[in-house]
Order: C-alpha cells, then structure tokens, then sequence
C-alpha cells in the first residue's frame, strides 16, 4: 500500500505570494491533517479534514485554509507568505481501521520564504 | 487544552546502552498517547501508541513506554540502542473525542554513540 505523497518536496517563494501545497493519504484514509513544523515552533496542528469537510483547526491566521476533494487528496494554501511562514509542513491520513489518532505521515514540503 | 513537555530535548547515549525520553502531559480532558520517531528528512513514523488498557505498551524497533496516570507521565524506553535509534522523537496526546489534531512535544534529539 503507498503511503502519504505530498507534493512539491521543496519549495521556494518570495514574501507576499502565495502557495499551495498537495498531499494523497493513504488509499482507504478519509481524514488528512496538516502540521507546520518549525525549529521555533515545533510541531503544530494546522486543520484537519475528513469527507471534505473541515472538522478541526489550529491557531493560524485566515492566510492558512486547505480543502479536501471527493478522492481525499488534500491541498493547503498560504496566502500571502512571511518570512515566518518557512517550515516543513507534514500532512498525515487516517482511516477507521488505524484507530484513534493514529496517524500516517507522508515526508513533508520544506517551504522557504525569502 | 492539552499540552505536552518533553524534559530533555538532547539525549546521548553509548550503543547496547537503555535509555529513557521523558514526556510529561496536561490534559483536563482524557487522552491518547503516542510516541512518533522522525527520521532526517522523512515525516513522522509512529513508534507506539496507549489508548486504554494495560499501561506498559510495546512497539516498533524494541521500543516501550509506560502510562501513568498519577503522575501524568508516558516515558519512552529501550533496553539497548542501536545506531540506527538516532533520531529525533516525540511524544504525542491527543483527546477522545475522535479527532485528529496531535499536540506534540518540542521532540527529543537522540543520538546514539558507537
């Protein structure tokens, strides 16, 4: 079974662009969660979305929003980047069969914000 | 809210030697716990993982940990490391409502010394 895919694996932008960033769960998986990870910051929950729907979100600002598809697949977009928004942003899928939270993470999307 | 405190963000240890990664957690509501490993440039792998029942939990890669309640603690063991244990490590809680928003420690850096 392939795992979580997130696409692109690096990324660079330039402050006031904006981005958006691609994650496959695992076939099967109906839940997708973001994660923005910072070496300041540490690991921090973005949103989380099941059926296509938001069911759960973090303490970002309104620039961070993500939606989900009918295949699951999940994009996240940034708008309007910051320096600060640089991190390695982790989307991880879970399904019924996994049990509560537990959670598949795909390899990441290292942003750079200059 | 939950919150997680990981007491010791840099670990060496000699290889064939035990080690311990201490986690401490808040919660005013019940919780799951987990322990993830993140290898460089690879996403998060989940190590273990305690959602009730005994409090001694086994997992991947010889790894266990020990919930106890009292002292709102989920220590992280193994009786010998390897090499390959070299890694940074996190511990994990989540509540029970069903959701999947993690709330990570700030993660604990392992190194392991041949």
């Amino acid at each position: 079974k392939a795992g979580v895919t997130q696409t692109p694996r690096y990324l660079i932008k330039t402050r006031g662009q904006q981005v958006t960033l691609s994650c496959s769960p695992i076939s099967g998986h109906r839940s997708v969660s973001w994660y923005q990870q910072t070496p300041g910051q540490g690991l921090q929950f973005l949103f989380e979305y099941f059926s296509e729907t938001q069911r759960n979100k973090g303490n970002f600002p309104g620039r961070f929003s993500g939606r989900q598809f009918s295949n699951s697949r999940s994009e996240m977009n940034v708008s309007t980047l910051e320096l600060g928004d640089s991190a390695l942003y982790l989307c991880a899928s879970s399904g019924l069969a996994g049990g509560p939270g537990e959670q598949y993470f795909g390899p990441g999307t290292r942003l750079t914000v200059t | 809210a939950q919150s997680v405190t990981q007491l010791d963000s840099q670990v060496p240890v000699f290889e064939e030697a035990p080690v311990e990664l201490r986690c401490n957690y808040s919660s005013s509501v019940s919780v799951y716990l987990f322990w993830y490993v993140q290898y460089p440039n690879q996403g998060l792998q989940l190590l273990l993982k305690y959602l009730s029942g005994s409090t001694l939990v086994k997992g991947i890669n010889g790894f266990e940990a020990e919930f106890n309640k009292s002292q709102t603690s989920f220590h992280l063991r193994k009786p010998s490391v390897h090499i390959s244990d070299t890694a940074e490590y996190f511990c994990a809680v989540s509540d029970q409502t069903g959701a999947n928003n993690l709330f990570f420690g700030t993660g604990t850096r392992l190194t392991v010394i041949p």
